[in-house]
């Protein structure tokens, strides 16, 4: 019940083009639902996050779009460029907890030139 | 840099050794979290602390496995008779709360430290 499950495993997009990734989870008692971009080497770094009272939200490239009742959210890239190669993992906190991550197993985007 | 820094990156050891990590947060960050991530895999949550108090710990956190935080500012994660299996990148992240509400909900991760078990 607290997993988080995320698709697809691994993605390659043409510069331009819209990966999207997708994530679905069971417990209703998340309230809070980020997704974090990881580099080789590095740790992941907050990329955008959305509330389940919001259906879509949008930063820069960046879309999330929540369906509260199917349980699912998505992360849309428009205009992919090759920079944002990278692994993208999809996360959910629980209500009134400590901002304790549920992380999905992440999706590994290569954007090619 | 003022980020969450970790030390040591890389750590190479033999099976039945013990390894410890450590974790410098963010200065003004009350809360830290140890996290588990192995290849091609998310990060798996270990154990939680506000301030010095070590309020979660994971299944995953076995008895080998210990974590403290004794001033409230850095921590340590240990690892004793390591095997195989822990071989995995050890995240630490922090974030700051302020009267128990989250600030952003937004954790800061550190680079990681790779342990390799032989």
């Amino acid at each position: 019940q607290q997993q988080v499950k995320q698709s697809p495993q691994s993605l390659i997009v043409q510069k331009g083009g819209i990966p999207i990734i997708n994530c679905a989870y069971e417990n209703t008692a998340f309230d809070y639902f980020p997704w974090y971009q990881q580099f080789p080497g590095k740790g992941p770094a907050l990329l955008i996050a959305i509330r389940p009272d919001v259906s879509e939200k949008k930063e820069g490239r960046f879309t999330i779009s929540f369906n509260k009742s199917a349980k699912q959210f998505s992360l849309h890239i428009m205009d992919s460029q090759p920079g944002d190669s990278a692994t993208y993992f999809c996360a959910a906190v629980l209500s009134g907890g400590y901002n304790k991550l549920i992380f999905g197993a992440g999706t590994r985007l290569a954007v090619h030139p | 840099d003022t980020g969450v820094s970790q030390d040591p990156r890389h750590k190479i050891t033999k099976r039945g050794q013990n390894v410890t990590f450590r974790c410098d947060p963010i200065s003004e960050h009350n809360r830290l979290y140890w996290y588990r991530q192995t290849l091609g895999q998310g990060p798996e949550f270990l154990t939680y602390f506000q301030n010095e108090a070590q309020l979660e710990k994971s299944r995953l956190l076995s008895d080998r496995f210990s974590a403290e935080r004794p001033k409230g500012s850095f921590s340590t994660l240990e690892i004793q008779r390591t095997e195989q299996g822990d071989s995995a990148m050890y995240l630490c992240a922090s974030s700051l709360a302020l009267n128990g509400v989250a600030n952003t909900g937004e954790l800061f991760f550190g680079e990681g430290s790779r342990l390799t078990v032989l």
